[in-house]
């Protein structure tokens, strides 16, 4: 079956960059989207189709894509930004979607 | 702004089936923009797709919960259901339901519902 692999975690100090990277073999033919989700809260959409960015999140966060992996780059790394963060995709078919194992960040 | 609401019993019986229903509001189930999924989130783990459901009644699932699983829309009620078959202790999860915009596999999960929490106990 189709994976999408992430860190488990990335650790940052407040000011600095976060990145964070989702790896998978259909990335190339497939847009990714990336979830922020906090604790006993349902995921909140930050980027979706690669680089997209919804309304209302701020333009410190970015998402990239180079072949086979994507990634997600906060700037200036807040306190509120400590998440966990799940990539998503689909499969090379297109019919069955995947989340990526998540990765914790952590705001030092 | 579409919103969800998901609700049905916290606790099912070893070998009982699950059943939730997600309540959509500010929008019409029947709307060609959306498709309607579910996904769960067992106890500090990461997030695992179930099935999505557009509004005539196609439905996609995980190959893996396939055997298990029926999605389907009740648009006389303006919501979209999960029966899960057979539950077991690996089924203990928070089950979110979302919706995807535009109305295609691909696409990202723009709403979420709050969660369900479903224990598996006899």
């Amino acid at each position: 079956s189709y994976e999408l692999t992430q860190p488990p975690s990335v650790s940052v100090s407040p000011g600095q960059t976060a990145r964070i990277t989702c790896s998978g073999d259909a990335l190339p033919d497939q847009f990714a989207h990336w979830y922020q989700q906090k604790p006993g809260q349902a995921p909140v959409l930050v980027i979706y189709k690669d680089t997209e960015r919804p309304s209302g999140v701020p333009e410190r966060v970015s998402g990239s894509t180079s072949g086979t992996i994507v990634t997600l780059t906060i700037t200036g790394v807040l306190p509120e930004d400590e998440a966990d963060y799940f990539c998503q995709s689909v499969d090379s078919t297109g019919a069955f979607v995947v989340f990526g194992g998540g990765t914790k960040l952590t705001v030092l | 702004q579409l919103q969800l609401q998901g609700s049905g019993p916290g606790l099912v019986r070893p070998s009982e089936t699950l059943s939730l229903i997600c309540t959509v509001s500010g929008g019409s189930i029947t709307t060609t923009n959306y498709f309607w999924g579910w996904i769960r989130q067992p106890p500090g783990k990461g997030l695992e797709w179930i099935g999505t459901v557009s509004y005539d009644g196609s439905t996609y699932y995980n190959p893996s919960l396939k055997s298990r699983v029926t999605l389907s829309v009740d648009t006389s009620k303006n919501l979209f259901s999960l029966n899960l078959n057979s539950v077991t202790a690996a089924d203990i999860a928070l089950y979110f339901c979302a919706a995807s915009v535009p109305a295609t596999t691909t696409a990202a999960f723009d709403f979420w519902g709050q969660g369900s929490l479903v224990t598996v106990s006899s």
